[in-house]
């Protein structure tokens, strides 16, 4: 069974930059069948997707937050990672990892998400 | 950008009635070349993150109850629930992926018990 577990600090000071770490364990993150992603939720509202990675290092984001945001892998670890930067209170929110199919580019497995407040 | 709008925002039905959460795409999302919809439903209990329930607008993901249906084509879609049960007490998110990379889901559509 795939499982998916967001890590990082749960307060980040504005204009500063926010750094998650999703580890994936059950499955190895270089079976190239999959994007591992990143989505977020502010408190009450819809999903944004943020970006996604593949197995080779190849990336894509959301163009509304292409200037900050990068995504990188490290499949020693089995872990893929987000940093974005120059925050501001409107980055508040839940980040989820998920995994999608190359194929159904749909969410199958998501991480249970961290909450990031961005706060002085 | 595909943007997707569901209704109702939210809606009330009394436990074992049919419930019907609507989704519709500002384009197509039906892919000529195989005839299929690249349209995905999500079922998020509070605290949770968001489920897989159907995939290519009508197909199952692997262990969801039958009572859950997905129908329509192009830019009309339809979550149903045959039959309510209290643990479908939900919001509901349609999500399409025909503009991978780039995918886009609705706003949610909240059911609650009448």
């Amino acid at each position: 069974q795939v499982q998916l577990q967001e890590s990082g600090p749960g307060l980040v000071k504005p204009s500063q930059t926010l750094s998650l770490t999703c580890t994936v364990s059950g499955g190895s993150i270089s079976s190239g069948s999959y994007y591992w992603s990143w989505i977020r939720q502010p408190a009450g509202k819809g999903l944004e997707w943020i970006g996604r990675i593949y197995t080779s290092g190849s990336t894509n984001y959301n163009p509304s937050l292409k200037s900050r945001v990068t995504i990188s892998v490290d499949t020693s670890k089995n872990q893929f990672s987000l940093k974005l930067s120059s925050v501001t209170a409107a980055d508040t929110a839940v980040y989820y990892c998920a995994r999608a199919g190359i194929v159904v580019v749909a969410y199958d497995y998501w991480g249970q998400g961290t909450l990031v407040t961005v706060s002085s | 950008d595909i943007v997707m709008t569901q209704s109702p925002d939210s809606l009330a039905v009394s436990l074992g009635e049919r419930a019907t959460i609507n989704c519709k795409s500002s384009q197509s999302v039906l892919y000529s070349s195989n005839n299929k919809n690249y349209l995905a439903w999500y079922q998020q209990k509070p605290g949770q993150p968001p489920k897989l329930l159907i995939y290519w607008a009508s197909t199952r993901e692997s262990g969801v109850p039958d009572r859950f249906s997905g129908s329509g084509s192009g830019t009309d879609f339809t979550l149903t629930i045959s039959s309510l049960q209290a643990e479908d007490v939900a919001v509901y998110y349609c999500q399409q992926y025909y503009s991978t990379p780039l995918c886009s889901f609705g706003q949610g559509t909240k059911l609650e018990i009448k």
